[in-house]
């Protein structure tokens, strides 16, 4: 069955340091793969996605995700982390029309 | 008004009463969405409706009731909730089925 799975539950990072998120998949085929940010009391805003082509795709807010098929990962990077950055994040895929399963999340703390 | 609006954003009931959640999308968009978000839980979907028909039913009990009489309206009527129905719902929106998915804020509801 196909399942995402974010390992960290929680992470705290100091403002100005890079960030890489987790993200693992499991499907058969190349899935549609997308992250979401979501912050207190409000809906999921995307961050970015990957269809299909090139493996490294950029966001907004200065955020981009690498498609590994070998590792079957889709990890969220930032090369610098602001406080606004502070937030939930969800890893997504799509293996069909109609069928997204969302990671369980993973909620960024930042340092000051 | 632009995007995906919900209303009400908080909304707290009594096991026997009967209320209804709204969700309206902005962007011509042909499918929508129901999930229900629980603390510590992954996002769950419920319903998904494409031109207006529903096409998923994601083993949602009957005290969840949708409605969806046009592509820019989605409504979720509730009777006879249970506590642990207590949980933010969101409501989504894609220009055709399986594409990237666009949120609304969310209803936080509270079932005493």
């Amino acid at each position: 069955a196909q399942s995402v799975t974010q390992p960290d539950i929680h992470i705290t990072v100091s403002e100005g340091a890079s960030l890489e998120l987790r993200c693992n998949y499991s499907y058969g085929a190349t899935p549609y793969l997308f992250w979401y940010v979501q912050s207190p009391g409000q809906g999921l805003q995307l961050l970015l996605k990957y269809f299909s082509g090139d493996t490294l795709v950029q966001g907004i807010k200065g955020f981009e995700a690498e498609f590994k098929r070998s590792q079957s990962s889709f990890n969220l990077r930032k090369p610098s982390v602001h406080w606004s950055d502070a937030a939930e994040y969800f890893c997504a895929v799509a293996t069909s029309a109609s069928k997204i399963i969302f990671g369980s999340g993973t909620r960024l703390s930042i340092r000051p | 008004e632009t995007g995906v609006t919900q209303t009400p954003r908080h909304l707290v009931m009594g096991m026997t009463n009967k209320k209804s959640l709204k969700c309206e999308q902005h962007l011509g968009h042909n499918a929508m969405y129901w999930y229900k978000q629980s603390a510590k839980k992954p996002l769950e979907l419920m319903f998904v409706y494409n031109f207006k028909e529903q096409t998923e039913n994601n083993s949602v009990p009957s005290r969840f009731s949708p409605e969806c009489p046009n592509s820019s309206h989605l409504f979720l009527h509730l009777h006879t909730l249970q506590p642990e129905d207590s949980a933010l719902y969101l409501c989504a929106s894609t220009p055709y089925d399986g594409d990237t998915q666009y949120f609304g804020p969310g209803t936080r509801l509270t079932v005493l």
